[in-house]
């Protein structure tokens, strides 16, 4: 079945960090791909995402490039800061399958000063 | 604008009561909804999912039952709560092929 594999957190930075965090797909047909993060206590925000391959999602700084030739969808930002400790969870959406989203387990993310 | 409200934020519940956790979403039509559990150090796993009033799909075998009683209202149940059920329950929802949304979820603590 369709799967999402995350790398194993917490990864811990100091402020002004580059981030990549690495996230890798496993699906049947062509999924959407998509990027939430959970501030501590919060629930789920959508961070980004990209719909088909060689898209490119972004928002508040981060990044992340649908690579079907590698069934990749990283995520990255080029200076962290303190604020954007959080869980970040990559996901994808197969839209001939209720658009159920698949979730990855996770990675927390620590940004100190 | 579309919106998502699930209560109660956070529960507290001996082992052996029900549950009812609610979902309600306005500003939209026939929306897709879903349940995810969250347990502590873990990742989100899809819980249950309906396309529509009544219908209802399990992704795993559990201790616990969803029910969509009108179109924009999703309610997940517990007859007799396992310490195993504590955890972050998040309601959602999408309309097809589009983005899904997340309510700010549940603490349930099974004591």
């Amino acid at each position: 079945g369709d799967s999402v594999t995350q790398m194993e957190g917490p990864v811990t930075l100091s402020e002004e960090a580059f981030l990549t965090i690495n996230c890798t797909y496993t699906a049947t047909g062509y999924p959407s791909l998509f990027w939430y993060v959970q501030y501590p206590g919060e629930g789920l925000q959508l961070l980004l995402k990209a719909t088909k391959a060689d898209d490119k999602g972004s928002n508040k700084g981060f990044e992340a490039t649908y690579r079907k030739e590698t069934t990749s969808f990283h995520l990255e930002k080029g200076s962290v800061q303190v604020s954007d400790s959080a869980v970040y969870f990559c996901a994808l959406s197969d839209p001939g399958n209720t658009d159920k989203l698949i979730f990855g387990t996770g990675t927390r993310l620590q940004v100190f000063p | 604008s579309q919106t998502i409200h699930q209560w109660p934020a956070t529960l507290v519940q001996p082992v052996g009561s029900p549950l009812s956790l609610e979902c309600t979403v306005e500003g939209t039509s026939n929306p897709n909804l879903y349940w995810y559990r969250q347990a502590a150090g873990r990742g989100l796993q899809l819980l249950f999912y309906s396309v529509g009033i009544g219908q209802i799909s399990s992704e795993v075998p559990q201790n616990l039952s969803a029910s969509r009683p009108q179109d924009r209202q999703f309610i997940l149940s517990s007859k007799k709560l396992l310490l195993s059920d504590s955890g972050f329950y998040l309601c959602a929802w999408s309309v097809l092929r589009d983005t899904i949304y997340f309510g700010e979820g549940s603490w349930l603590t099974v004591v």
